[in-house]
């Protein structure tokens, strides 16, 4: 199985700054699966990257994904204020379980 | 429009049973694999289980495995989760969600409240 963590747990910062959210594998996802969602209160998570770098639809350019192997990032170029949720990273290569990480926690500062 | 709306779950006894249903919609159904997923309250995501989209291929967390079977009609455009043996730390939200090997979750239902108490 392999297990993703993220990092950091919480992340405070003010709109308009940049965010950078990290999530690591203990072994190398195959072909770049590896996607990232945003989950807000009381909501149902919300696709955001996939193939490591691809905007799913509807998402706007200021996120934008990166990374392959093991170490894959989530970047968030300007925050706006309905960017603030929690964000998730999965891996949903070749080979089940398909794991999530624990999260990170992205709050207004 | 895609949707994706589940049913079925409720209150049951440690041991007991339920079974999930995820109703399609807006999209052919038979063209895409299919999970479920899971969020106890105030914690994360797990992915519990999924199924190709012929229905050929199975796989499940080792948590649920043997207690839990995914199937789905391609006909009525249903995806199911049938839970056996629940044990408290099933209580979750499970939500139904477009997606499985080698493809992200990319739709995802509402979800559906199951509690396991006695």
């Amino acid at each position: 199985e392999i297990v993703l963590t993220q990092s950091p747990g919480t992340l405070s910062l003010s709109p308009g700054e940049r965010a950078t959210l990290s999530c690591r594998a203990s072994q190398s996802v195959s072909s770049g699966y590896l996607a990232w969602y945003q989950q807000k209160p009381g909501q149902a998570p919300r696709l955001v990257i996939y193939g490591a770098s691809r905007r799913a639809t509807g998402i706007p350019d200021r996120f934008s994904g990166s990374g392959s192997g093991t170490d894959f990032t989530l970047t968030i170029s300007r925050l706006e204020p309905e960017d603030f949720a929690v964000y998730y990273c999965q891996q949903y290569g070749s080979s089940p379980p398909f794991t999530f990480g624990q999260g990170t926690k992205l709050e207004i500062k | 429009e895609e949707q994706l709306v589940e049913s079925g779950g409720g209150v049951a006894r440690p041991g007991g049973s339920l079974r999930l249903s995820c109703a399609a919609s807006g999209f052919t159904f038979d063209d895409y694999g299919m999970s479920w997923v899971r969020q106890a309250p105030g914690k994360g995501l797990e992915w519990v289980s999924g199924i190709k989209r012929s229905g050929d291929t199975t796989a499940y967390a080792d948590s649920v495995r043997g207690r839990f079977t995914i199937s789905r009609d391609n006909v009525k455009n249903f995806l199911i989760l049938q839970m056996n043996g629940l044990r408290a730390e099933d209580t979750a939200l499970y939500h139904c969600a477009r997606g499985f090997l080698g493809g992200p979750l990319d739709y995802w239902g509402q979800g559906i409240l199951v509690t396991v108490s006695s």
